[in-house]
């Protein structure tokens, strides 16, 4: 099965530390992103690359940082800069970064609870 | 800059009875329209896609939406609800104008069908 897989499902974190989520897809798609969701605001872009070992800040990126050195996977650091990472964290990728009309799959997510 | 509007947190509807989800859009060009369903603790699921063409797209799970430029709005129906429709549904948008891929969300209707 193609998909994209997101680990783990639930994650805690003590304050002042640094953790890793993990997005792989195998899809052979060029293009991937990071959302956060919070309750009642939506999805917000975090991170996103258009192609390997490139990528850009979205509308959030202070407290995280992403790379991108293979294709298939984009991991997201939420880094103790992060000031309120408690949140519902989701992987996404499409086609092409120039598919416009092209939809993003998007993974199961992360649950992040900072403790 | 794009915006999206979904002007309902909570929809209610009966089983069997047509459903509505509402949503406007800001775009700068010609929008590429789509909607996702999630249901707990899981990412995102493709519905339709509004690009071009026929304003009444038909999608997964008996799903349509109707596109109306004049209005700026993109609503999503159903003829009869489901019990298992019941989940939070977003609506997103991208302005190719904007050179960028990425989507802008809705902050999401919560639909609710009462057995």
């Amino acid at each position: 099965d193609g998909g994209i897989t997101q680990s783990p499902k639930y994650l805690f974190r003590k304050e002042g530390q640094n953790v890793t989520l993990s997005c792989e897809q195998n899809l052979n798609h060029d293009a991937m992103y990071w959302y956060r969701q919070d309750p009642g605001q939506g999805l917000r872009l975090i991170y996103y690359s258009q192609i390997v070992n490139d990528f850009q800040k979205g509308d959030i990126a202070e407290g995280y940082s992403v790379s991108r050195e293979k294709k298939e996977s984009f991991p997201l650091t939420v880094t103790s800069a992060q000031k309120n990472p408690t949140a519902f964290y989701l992987c996404a990728s499409t086609l092409s970064d120039r598919g416009y009309r092209d939809e993003q799959f998007f993974g199961p997510g992360t649950r992040l609870t900072v403790l | 800059a794009q915006s999206v509007a979904q002007p309902e947190d909570q929809v209610n509807v009966a089983e069997g009875n047509p459903l509505t989800v509402k949503c406007t859009y800001s775009v700068s060009g010609n929008p590429y329209l789509f909607w996702y369903v999630q249901y707990p603790n899981r990412g995102l699921q493709f519905l339709l896609k509004y690009i071009t063409g026929d304003n009444l797209v038909k999608g997964s799970y008996g799903f349509e939406a109707e596109f109306n430029k004049s209005q700026t709005s993109f609503h999503l129906k159903k003829p009869s609800a489901l019990v298992s429709d019941s989940a939070l549904y977003f609506c997103a948008v991208r302005d190719p104008l904007t050179g960028a891929n990425n989507l802008f969300f809705g902050t999401g209707t919560r639909l609710t069908v009462i057995p």
